[in-house]
């Protein structure tokens, strides 16, 4: 099993819909989950963290669900600007210094 | 404030020759790191430091080298170009105790025929 796993897409969605992506991790014991946001042939930059209670930013939703090793992000009333790369990212052990970051979902947002 | 600054942005080598790709940060970060990104994969870790003078391997370190000699700098260095380091790569630094929060250069844009 991968250490992180996505399912790469891509996700077309019309304006508007409410798109969900999961993300697995093979290491029970990571300590922190993170979201990252890809534009094209862009550099990565953190969307959000993934708090254990589950956190919301605005249109953006983020869970994680320790028993089955899998972290969500939803996304409602999409927009065009949202179109891009969501990239999982997970911190195996808590102070490590190195990140691991899954191949990201495209998601494709149109008119 | 720069943030992360990477030269250059696109460069082509022939196969065998040598080159540096600069990364320099002006946030006082202790903690920097060099990936690479393939068409449809993820970030690669290359090789990372979290201080100056102190640089460790990540997951692909064969084929470079890097350097740590101030805060601000870590460049990595590509001996004997090959094809299959043919690739985009990106810098990033962090604050220690920050881990989340990782600030990314804009990329390197690298092809070796």
């Amino acid at each position: 099993r991968k250490e992180v796993e996505q399912d790469p897409g891509p996700f077309n969605v019309p304006e508007g819909a409410t798109v969900a992506f999961n993300c697995t991790y093979s290491n029970s014991a990571s300590q922190s989950f993170f979201w990252y946001r890809q534009d094209c042939r862009k550099e990565p930059k953190l969307l959000m963290s993934v708090y254990s209670s589950g956190n919301e930013d605005g249109r953006f939703t983020a869970q994680l669900n320790r028993a089955s090793q899998y972290i969500s992000l939803l996304i409602r009333d999409s927009k065009l600007s949202d179109s891009a790369t969501y990239l999982c990212v997970v911190n195996p052990f808590s102070g490590y210094s190195t990140l691991t970051f899954g191949k990201g979902t495209m998601l494709l947002v149109s008119p | 404030n720069a943030g992360v600054t990477q030269t250059p942005k696109f460069r082509i080598l022939k196969i065998g020759q040598s080159m540096t790709l600069q990364c320099t940060q002006d946030m006082n970060h202790n903690y920097m790191y060099w990936y690479r990104q393939d068409p449809g994969m993820g970030l690669k870790l290359i090789y990372y430091s979290v201080g100056a003078g102190i640089t460790d391997k990540g997951e692909v370190p064969n084929g470079y080298n890097v350097s740590r000699s101030t805060t601000e700098d870590f460049p990595l260095r590509l001996e004997l170009a090959a094809p299959s380091q043919t690739s985009v790569y990106f810098c990033a630094s962090r604050h220690r105790g920050q881990e989340e929060k990782l600030f990314f250069g804009s990329g390197t844009q690298l092809s070796v025929l």
